[in-house]
């Protein structure tokens, strides 16, 4: 059973604050690695993806992916309160099929 | 711009009742479709896919059924409908081809079945 594992929180990090939300995953075959953002009520939105070794950065947000320990992780710098959601962790195992994780409870106090 | 719609946003129906969800995409062509299940506090569980007009792939056995008719047009159907197919459905849309496979969400249709 190909698993994606994300710590479900509520992680509550001060304004301003780095944010760290984590994710492990099973399947060592897996290729592609997306962070999406889903505010209560509503669709997830994708944040970003990563596809190879180390650090990718998209304005605030940075990715990082270490496949030998088949952990991925999403750094939100300078966390505003319009950034508290629910983070899902998702990984492309091959075949059009994505496993997603439960998702990290993000609350950013003002 | 690539733009993915759903309807209906919200829908009531009773157990026994029939379902159908429709997905439509604007702005790509022969896309990969998807359609997925999220139950409250749970994460998305992919029910269906589809990579081109006709091809069906089903992930879990149920009592659900897709449809994709046209290349933009996904639709998620059920001749009777149970209580434990309530959720959040969501539909979804990829790029073919040599991209990552990134998924791209429609607003959802929140099911409630009594």
């Amino acid at each position: 059973q190909k698993e994606v594992e994300q710590n479900s929180g509520p992680l509550s990090v001060p304004e301003g604050a780095i944010a760290s939300l984590n994710c492990t995953y099973s399947d060592r075959g897996s290729q592609s690695f997306f962070w999406y953002r889903q505010y209560s009520g509503k669709s997830p939105e994708l944040i970003m993806f990563i596809y190879s070794n180390g650090d990718k950065e998209d304005g605030r947000f940075t990715a990082q992916l270490n496949k030998a320990s088949q952990y991925v992780s999403l750094l939100i710098r300078d966390s505003q309160p319009s950034d508290s959601a629910t983070y899902l962790c998702a990984v492309d195992t091959g075949g059009f099929k994505t496993i997603f994780g439960a998702g990290t409870r993000l609350f950013v106090k003002a | 711009s690539q733009t993915i719609h759903q309807w209906p946003a919200t829908l009531v129906q009773p157990v026994g009742s029939p379902l159908s969800l429709e997905c439509t995409v604007e702005g790509t062509s022969n896309p990969n479709l998807y359609w997925y299940r999220q139950a409250a506090g749970r994460g998305l569980q992919l029910l269906f896919y589809s990579v081109g007009i006709g091809q069906i792939s089903s992930e879990v056995p149920q009592n659900l059924s897709a449809s994709r008719p046209q290349d933009r047009q996904f639709i998620l159907s059920s001749k009777k409908l149970l209580l434990s197919d309530s959720g959040f459905y969501l539909c979804a849309w990829s790029a073919g081809g040599l991209s990552y496979n990134e998924q791209f969400f429609g607003p959802g249709t929140r099911l409630t079945v009594l």
